[in-house]
């Protein structure tokens, strides 16, 4: 159980273009979803915290603008690249957390963003 | 704000030899406590967790860890690593937003496994 999937898992998208990664909980609710980048050898940031029918809250230096998250079910969040240049080429990874009190974050298998 | 430190970026060891990996925190109230393990080009996947009770916590793929507040610190053991092992871990502490926990995640440490 607890299974997050992300669509797609690598996007090449030429630079002044949008993309849209959609993150998915297939067999939980999640009431919380995350948004994290992760440059090469490195950790991850996260980007934006969101919950079902409410606007993100994104972190401090994270363009709300640019990186635009709707989180419109409880089983689907999607986040939009908007304008994307190569410096936003990184690797996207997703979590969520589902009601309950459950803390734990159940992340999904990454987007691989390429803006050339 | 809450932060994790793990001191080693790369860590060798061979298969079969014990494993530690180190990880310090800094949360002002009590944490919750993760490892994480990820391999190249792919998601995390949890290897366990500390939110309260027994400090000796036992993961998945024989790996565990050890809580100790007067230090701080939520160290990850494996009395014998397998090549499979071959990864990068993450530490991560968790501060509860209401309903989910928001992570920090520690810089990671690269374990090489040689044969």
């Amino acid at each position: 159980g607890a299974v997050v999937s992300q669509h797609p898992s690598w996007v090449i998208c030429k630079s002044g273009t949008s993309v849209k990664i959609e993150c998915r909980s297939l067999d939980f609710q999640a009431t919380t979803m995350f948004w994290y980048r992760q440059f090469p050898k490195q950790s991850l940031m996260l980007m934006a915290t969101s919950n079902e029918g409410s606007k993100a809250t994104y972190e401090q230096g994270v363009e709300k603008d640019k990186f635009l998250i709707n989180h419109a079910s409880l089983t689907l969040s999607t986040l939009t690249v908007t304008s994307a240049h190569p410096e936003d080429s990184s690797f996207y990874i997703c979590s969520a957390s589902g009601a309950g009190g459950d803390y734990e974050q159940y992340f999904g298998p990454g987007t691989r963003l390429t803006v050339t | 704000a809450q932060s994790v430190t793990q001191p080693d970026i790369h860590i060798t060891v061979s298969e079969g030899a014990s494993l530690e990996l180190r990880c310090n925190y800094s949360y002002g109230a009590t944490p919750y406590l993760f490892w994480y393990v990820q391999s190249p080009g792919q998601g995390l996947q949890l290897l366990l967790k500390y939110f309260s009770g027994d400090t000796l916590v036992q993961g998945i793929k024989g790996f565990e860890a050890e809580f100790k507040r007067s230090q701080s610190s939520f160290n990850l053991r494996k009395p014998s690593v397998h090549w499979s092992d071959a990864a990068e871990y993450f530490c991560a502490v968790g501060a509860s937003t209401g309903t989910a926990s928001k992570l920090t995640f520690g810089t990671g440490t690269r374990l090489q496994v040689t044969l």
